[in-house]
């Protein structure tokens, strides 16, 4: 079982708030993920980071934004949540070096905006 | 653009039987992965196999890789009801760690 944690695990709001997805892991690795995935579809990336005060925009264009001021913490963030956002976020780490390319990924948190 | 495109979409079979899944991708990897995602879940990481790789054993899983066709196989084999999941083919390449992932192949083992 891979020590990286998403909180909540599922959220239903309204349109127009203001979101803060979390994502954390204990196991000090440096590259962190985020992709969304619509049931029974891929998974896009949609933010990563090589490790704190670095972060870059995935393969797909996304309204949310990121920050990682510690190594241990990815948090995602909606401003203004709308239904098109309505999906499942999954967050995900990979270790320290090169050629440390396995990736664990959380539970995930399934938004849904009314 | 997706890395990876699985065959078949979806699969069911009879528990004790094996499975055999394809990912098929489309630009240069140094790596490709396989991975698990139970329903409603975060996925899980199966087997990695690298480029100067041809084929890979772990436990019940054996993946094959074919650079030349661009295409890799997962094998399970003896399945059992607790392999039903979505499997995904996931390549890197270049020198960083983003992966691109396939659709996804649905496996439903029956008891």
């Amino acid at each position: 079982e891979a020590d990286i944690y998403q909180t909540p695990r599922y959220l239903v709001i309204g349109t127009g708030k203001k979101i803060t997805l979390e994502c954390s892991q204990t196991m000090g690795h440096d590259k962190m993920y985020w992709y969304q995935q619509d049931p029974g579809m891929e998974l896009h990336l949609i933010h990563y980071s090589y490790g704190v005060n670095s972060t870059e925009k995935g393969d797909l264009s996304s309204e949310s934004t990121v920050s990682r001021i510690r190594t241990e913490h990815f948090p995602l963030t909606l401003e203004s949540a709308r239904p098109s956002h309505t999906s499942q976020y999954l967050c995900a780490s990979s270790g320290v070096g090169r050629g440390s390319y396995e990736q664990y990924f959380g539970p995930g948190t399934r938004l849904t905006v009314t | 653009s997706q890395q990876g495109e699985e065959d078949p979409q979806a699969l069911s079979i009879q528990e004790g039987e094996n499975a055999t899944m394809n990912c098929s991708y489309k630009t240069s990897i140094n790596n490709l992965q396989w991975y698990r995602q139970n329903s409603g879940r975060g996925l899980v990481h199966l087997i990695l196999i690298r480029s100067n790789e041809r084929e890979k054993h772990s436990g019940r899983l054996r993946v094959t890789l074919d650079t030349s066709k661009k295409s890799s196989s997962l094998l399970i084999t003896a399945s059992r009801a607790a392999d039903t999941a979505s499997y995904f083919c996931a390549g890197i390449t270049g020198a960083n760690s983003k992966l691109t992932f396939g659709k996804g192949i649905t496996l439903s083992v029956r008891p």
